[in-house]
């Protein structure tokens, strides 16, 4: 009973390729998150969503694109992955409201060759 | 940019003594919370602590806030081996949509 779980856990693909990460929360959370965690460890966020809204959208290439079908659900697109894309990529949930702290998946490390 | 640094980077200890991590952050915050990575996991919050807040304990985990050096400080005190990890705190901002901002993190190594 995996609280936000992602698919796939790893995956490596050639330059130019697009590929999607999927996530999803079982916690009724309204609030989603995509976050990006380079090679130092260093975790910044990309994209927030509320209740299927984005609400947070930092500074990220136009290649990256978010889509919440539902609020249990946020994919992320990537096109023509690049090599700098490579990292490790970690959806979370929250409930806004509460500011209880996040429940993070367990990541999906992206390698771009 | 980046919101919190932590220092130190790396902390290595033996099993049973006490290990404290500290974070510096610039702005205004609504709550500052510590998060605890295992290699190849995702993080696991362990404590939040509000603004108006000074201390707080959770186990063998205590938090300290001090809003006017804008810095906050991890102990673990009796520490396991289980406690390596990278130790995260991140920043909560007053009207910030719940966005949390990352610190650069501590990796704390517990040794038997």
């Amino acid at each position: 009973d995996t609280a936000v779980s992602q698919t796939p856990k790893y995956l490596v693909t050639q330059m130019g390729n697009d590929k999607s990460i999927k996530c999803e929360q079982n916690l009724g959370h309204d609030t989603m998150y995509w976050y990006k965690q380079d090679s130092k460890k260093f975790l910044k966020i990309m994209f927030s969503y509320n209740n299927k809204e984005l609400i947070i959208n930092e500074t990220v290439p136009n290649r990256f694109s978010p889509k919440s079908p539902d609020k249990a659900h946020l994919n992320l697109h990537i096109n023509s992955l690049e090599l700098g894309d490579s990292a490790v990529y970690f959806c979370a949930s929250s409930q806004e409201s509460r500011h209880y702290g996040y429940t993070f998946g367990s990541g999906t490390r992206l390698t771009v060759v | 940019s980046q919101q919190g640094e932590e220092d130190p980077q790396a902390l290595s200890i033996q099993e049973g003594e006490n290990a404290t991590m500290n974070c510096s952050y610039k702005t205004s915050i609504n709550n500052l919370q510590w998060y605890r990575q295992n290699s190849g996991r995702g993080l696991v919050h362990l404590i939040l602590i509000r603004s108006n807040e000074r201390e707080k304990h959770s186990g063998r985990l205590r938090v300290t806030l001090d809003t006017s050096k804008k810095s906050s400080s991890l102990l673990i005190t009796a520490s396991r081996a289980a406690d390596t990890a990278s130790y995260f705190c991140a920043t909560g901002l007053t009207g910030g949509g719940n966005k949390l901002t990352f610190g650069t993190g501590t990796q704390l190594k517990v040794e038997l």
